[in-house]
């Protein structure tokens, strides 16, 4: 059974909007949370984390957000721009456990011109 | 600055034959990982070696093995290569629990 789910595989935006990327996850003992980006054929890179003591963090034009009751992670991008075209992957740690990652399987960011 | 490096990036296998897949950090990264990507199921975790001396399965290690050969060094072992073990292998390394993972740029395997 997943405990992580990205319900949409893919996503297209327009240059200069906003993109959202949902995440959501099923045990309340996640207590880290990753965003990373993947380019084909390459490996994924660390793009943004937080904490479940926080519900937001901010670096540049990423935020994640996090939303324990609802167990529900998002990624915002703003603005948009053709470099972010990839895959992302949401990815959960759980807390007192080894802290190996789980991953979703991925949504595929477009943006066009 | 290397990172995680693997090798090698691609490889053919036929079905039987075996082959190990080499990572190396060089970060100083106590736990290190290995993955595997399949179309539509993400990242799967395969083995990983929480410190030097210690290795423990993932969700799906059967057929591999693994060694954790020193800090730096982490390989993956196919001892008989079938179909079903045709994917992409991601090695990964991190520092402590509550920081990020590095990945390496992976190994495109196939075994017909």
């Amino acid at each position: 059974d997943q405990q992580v789910k990205q319900n949409s595989p893919s996503l297209s935006v327009q240059e200069g909007r906003i993109s959202i990327l949902n995440c959501d996850y099923t045990n309340s003992m996640f207590d880290y949370f990753l965003w990373y980006k993947k380019y084909p054929a390459e490996g994924p890179t660390f793009l943004i984390s937080i904490s479940s003591i926080k519900d937001k963090n901010e670096d540049g034009r990423f935020t994640v957000f996090l939303n324990k009751s609802a167990k529900h992670l998002s990624l915002h991008i703003v603005p948009s721009q053709p470099g972010d075209s990839a895959v992302y992957f949401c990815a959960v740690k759980r807390g007192g456990s080894q802290g190996n990652l789980i991953f979703g399987k991925g949504t595929k960011l477009s943006v066009k011109p | 600055n290397a990172g995680v490096t693997q090798t090698p990036k691609f490889q053919v296998l036929k079905t039987g034959q075996s082959m190990t897949l080499q990572c190396a950090q060089d970060m100083n990264h106590n736990s290190m990982y290995w993955y595997r990507q399949d179309p539509g199921m993400g990242l799967r975790l395969i083995y990983y070696s929480a410190s030097e001396g210690t290795t423990d399965k993932g969700e799906v290690p059967n057929g591999y093995n693994v060694s954790r050969l020193n800090k730096r060094e982490f390989s993956l072992r196919l001892e008989s290569a079938a179909p079903s073990q045709t994917s992409v292998y991601f090695c990964a390394s991190r520092y402590s629990l509550n920081t990020e993972a590095f990945f390496g740029q992976g190994t495109r395997l196939t075994v017909v």
